[in-house]
């Protein structure tokens, strides 16, 4: 069984630009997370979707949003990019709603902001 | 706010030997406690868990104890094997809302 998948691995951008990280669940997961990490912290909740909808978010600016689609996958976009928002940015999914205690991580997506 | 903390970024031990790695937290809502594990270039994975009815929770050589009185969960890693070396985040959650992180620990075990 595939895990969870994230693409790209790297991303590069300046600041002021855009970015979109996409990730894929588990097949039959419905529920998909997002975390930021950030240089010698904790990863950091953003977001959670679950059947198309954004059910919780983070402490994080309106910049940050997302969607699910109807396949379940996501994408977690980042507008103005700033130079703080250099990060390791992870998905992890889950088979049932707010099943943040059953979560699997997918490998990440290393944004750099120049 | 820094809701969970693991205040000792690295830890050496020796191989056999214990690794203990400590986690402390501010909200009393947290019903459920995790120890994740996670390698570089891969995303963390579920080591072990905790509800906080329990004070206790074993797995192979992996032991969570909870201490709701002082806020405080501790991982014990008997015996301690080289391929242990990674980095362990304690995490903490209330039912159905979000999950809370540590910044992590880094645990090396020496041959």
């Amino acid at each position: 069984e595939a895990g969870v998948t994230q693409s790209p691995t790297h991303l590069i951008k300046t600041r002021g630009q855009q970015a979109t990280l996409r990730c894929s669940p588990i097949s039959g997961h419905t529920s998909v997370y997002w975390y930021q990490q950030a240089l010698g912290l904790g990863l950091q909740f953003l977001l959670w979707y679950d059947e198309g909808e954004e059910r919780n978010r983070g402490n994080f600016p309106p910049r940050f949003s997302g969607r699910q689609f109807p396949n379940y996958s996501s994408e977690l976009n980042v507008n103005a990019l700033e130079l703080e928002d250099s990060a390791l940015y992870l998905c992890a999914s889950s088979s049932f709603a707010g099943g943040f205690h059953e979560q699997f991580f997918g490998p990440g997506t290393r944004l750099t902001v120049l | 706010d820094q809701q969970v903390k693991q205040n000792s970024p690295s830890l050496s031990v020796q191989e056999g030997r214990i690794s203990i790695l400590n986690c402390d937290y501010t909200n009393s809502m947290f019903d459920y406690f995790l120890w994740y594990k996670k390698y570089p270039a891969e995303g963390p994975t579920f080591l072990i868990s905790i509800s906080s009815i329990k004070d206790k929770n074993e797995d192979g050589r992996f032991t969570v104890f909870l201490n709701k009185s002082a806020k405080h969960l501790s991982l014990h890693i008997v015996p301690s094997q080289p391929g242990d070396s990674a980095v362990y985040f304690c995490a903490a959650t209330v039912w159905n809302n979000d999950m809370r992180f540590g910044a992590g620990t880094r645990l090396t075990v020496k041959p």
